[in-house]
């Protein structure tokens, strides 16, 4: 079965850039999105066709997807950005979601 | 804005059937959108479970298709979830999402609802 990872946590400091990563077999080959879950809330899309943000996305968001990798950043990190993002792509039939980066702004 | 709202018991007995319903707010069901649900056991990831469409077309996750049904209530304006012959291992907390307007690559999950816990104990 197609497996995406993601390294399980991430940390940065109030105001520099977060880079989250997602690996997967072909990746490059397949749309990707990211959704922002922070604690006790529902998951929220953030990036869809794997570079695209949906209305009320901060511009600070922002994700390139190339080989075998897709790359979520979040540009001039805030508290607020602190979550645990999942990044998703659809194979054999499967909507399949990444493990999840957890977020730590310090 | 849409907004869709899952309901249903939060306890389920082992080898029963986990019976969820999302109502949708804000949009219809008969839209030209896919229909999803999504679990997240305690602590761990997110895991896809099938999509119904407004013509009542299913696709689900093989790891769930002998033991799930997804359907659809136009009149009602929400869609459904049965899974059958549940154990522990299908506790976790269940969100309806709305997909986009194609099943496969290019579909993506927005908006979610809040999402229902149900525990699988006797």
């Amino acid at each position: 079965s197609y497996e995406l990872t993601q390294p399980p946590s991430v940390s940065v400091s109030p105001g520099e850039t977060a880079t989250i990563s997602c690996s997967g077999d072909n990746l490059g080959n397949k749309f990707v999105s990211w959704y922002q879950q922070r604690p006790g809330q529902s998951p929220v899309l953030v990036i869809f066709q794997s570079t695209k943000r949906p209305s009320g996305i901060p511009e600070r968001f922002s994700a390139s997807n190339s080989g075998n990798t897709a790359t979520l950043t979040i540009s001039e990190t805030q508290a607020v950005d602190e979550a645990v993002y999942y990044c998703q792509a659809w194979d054999s039939n499967i909507y399949v979601f990444g493990s999840g980066t957890k977020v730590t702004v310090l | 804005q849409m907004q869709l709202q899952e309901s249903g018991p939060g306890l389920v007995v082992p080898s029963g059937t986990l019976s969820l319903k999302c109502a949708v707010s804000g949009g219809s069901v008969n839209s030209v959108n896919w229909w999803n649900w999504v679990r997240q056991s305690p602590g761990k990831g997110l895991e896809w479970i099938g999509e119904i469409y407004e013509s009542g077309t299913t696709n689900y996750n093989p790891s769930f298709e002998s033991r799930v049904t997804i359907s659809i209530d136009k009149l009602k304006n929400r869609f459904s979830l049965k899974l059958r012959s549940v154990t522990a291992a299908d506790t976790a907390v269940y969100y309806c999402a709305r997909g986009g307007l194609w099943s496969g690559s290019n579909n993506w999950f927005d908006p979610w609802g809040q999402g229902v816990l149900v525990t699988v104990s006797s």
